[in-house]
């Protein structure tokens, strides 16, 4: 299965809210309990920021959710930071028991301008 | 705090074959299952495979069927990952990850990564 489709870039000013699309996902009943999301620093390992589609982890900005439509999932911004400056990947989890895998998106650059 | 720690960086020459070490704790090891990703170099992310530790089972992308083995050691509660007939475009820096519980569809804490370089 090929990889999941992100816009490869996304912009925004601070203070503004963006939202990354994620694309190719099942639109199978419960398939957003396996979307999760990911940032990653330049030079760093990616970091969880939602998993299940909408949940956040302990210690993850409460500026970031979650959310999901038909084949489509998305990650929101809000109050854009420059910190928030990096690469962000989507996540799903595919087919079943010992023949399930994960297929990451193509990866979007958030830009702070 | 969980922490998987990996093996340092790797040059190989193509059509030789390369094995990464991520050491865990016991309470990793035992309750969770252990994924390999790669990333090549300005690319994105892709899932190599994953194992149960304690049962020694691996599960495969099929893009690495044949060419990858994920295995891990009870007695030092490490997981390794063996990629054979490394190419240039393999070239990467490779992390294992912790599956998160219960759908294993996320990973929630990372090692520092380790770079292969195949060049010849």
């Amino acid at each position: 299965q090929s990889a999941l489709t992100q816009p490869a870039s996304v912009s925004g000013s601070p203070g503004q809210s963006i939202t990354i699309s994620c694309s190719g996902i099942s639109s199978d009943v419960g398939s957003y309990n396996f979307v999760s999301w990911y940032q990653q620093l330049p030079g760093k390992a990616p970091k969880l920021i939602i998993h299940e589609g909408i949940k956040r982890p302990s210690g993850v900005s409460h500026r970031f959710s979650g959310s999901y439509s038909g084949n489509t999932a998305s990650l929101t911004i809000s109050g854009l930071q420059a910190a928030d400056e990096a690469a962000y990947y989507c996540c799903s989890k595919v087919g079943s028991g010992n023949k399930s895998g994960n297929i990451f998106g193509s990866g979007t650059e958030v830009t702070v301008l | 705090q969980v922490q998987l720690e990996q093996s340092g960086a790797e040059v190989t020459k193509p059509g030789s074959s390369v094995q990464v070490s991520c050491k865990t704790s016991g309470d990793t090891f035992n309750r969770y299952t252990i994924s390999w990703v790669r990333q090549a170099p300005g690319q994105g992310l892709e899932w190599m495979g994953r194992i149960i530790p304690i049962l020694g089972e691996p599960t495969y992308a099929q893009k690495f069927q044949g060419r990858v083995t994920i295995t891990a050691d009870k007695s030092t509660n490490t997981v390794y990952m063996e990629l054979r007939r490394l190419r240039s475009d393999d070239t990467a820096v490779f992390y294992c990850a912790r599956d998160q519980p219960p759908y294993a569809a996320s990973f929630d804490f990372w090692g520092q990564g380790t770079l292969v370089t195949v060049s010849s």
